[in-house]
């Protein structure tokens, strides 16, 4: 069965920290992973990576993917009140034109 | 401006009672998706669609059941046969079939079901 899972699911943190969010997976054919952004309703896109190794960055986001150990990190540094919000990893599985999930990551950032 | 919405965002139902949520893009996306959302277990698929008058059952599909007439519109309905309805769903739509990335989704704000 494919699954995703990500750590930690709560995070609680200072404005200014730098936080660095974990999602692994196991998927039988995979294709790309992908990271949202949900504040109150609606999941918003950040990245979606493909290759190991390469860096994606937007501002102070910045992600990479290890498809060696199966595993990708989001990092978002000098963190502000309004990254507060879920962070959802999903996997896009070859052939099965879907998304599978992992339960989200919920981060709050103090001022 | 171009996106998904859904309809109503907040709904309160009679256990018993059957409730259909509204779900509506003007993206010209082929696929659209019904995902639910408790706390703590992220999105789970409850049914797809990839082209008109086609779906297929999600992970979760028992007691919901969905229409593909036209393009635009995935409606979703939640049947008495569904045991514990009360969640957050999300309506997705993504370009659909093809190259690396036509499965990225782009998300209606939701619709919040209670039963009473």
């Amino acid at each position: 069965e494919d699954k995703v899972v990500q750590s930690p699911l709560s995070l609680v943190v200072h404005e200014g920290d730098t936080v660095t969010l974990n999602c692994s997976y196991e998927v039988t054919n995979f294709r790309s992973l992908l990271w949202y952004k949900q504040e109150k309703k609606a999941p918003t896109f950040l990245f979606m990576l493909t290759s190991s190794g390469i860096e994606k960055k937007s501002g102070r986001l910045s992600s990479i993917l290890d498809k060696k150990e199966l595993f990708s990190i989001l990092n978002i540094t000098a963190t502000q009140t309004g990254d507060s919000a879920v962070y959802l990893c999903a996997v896009e599985v070859q052939g099965a034109q879907k998304l599978v999930f992992g339960q989200g990551t919920r981060l709050t950032i103090n001022p | 401006d171009g996106g998904i919405t859904q309809s109503p965002k907040y709904l309160f139902r009679k256990e018993g009672q059957n409730v259909t949520l509204s779900c509506e893009q003007n993206l010209n996306h082929d696929a659209m998706y019904w995902y639910r959302q408790d706390p703590g277990q992220g999105l789970r698929l409850i049914y797809y669609s990839q082209i008109v008058n086609d779906f297929q059952k999600g992970d979760i599909a028992e007691g919901y059941s969905v229409s593909r007439e036209k393009k635009e519109s995935f409606p979703l309905t939640v049947t008495s046969a569904q045991k514990n309805p009360t969640a957050f769903y999300l309506c997705a739509s993504s370009i659909g079939q093809g190259a690396s990335g036509a499965n990225v989704l782009t998300f209606g704000a939701g619709s919040r079901l209670t039963v009473l």
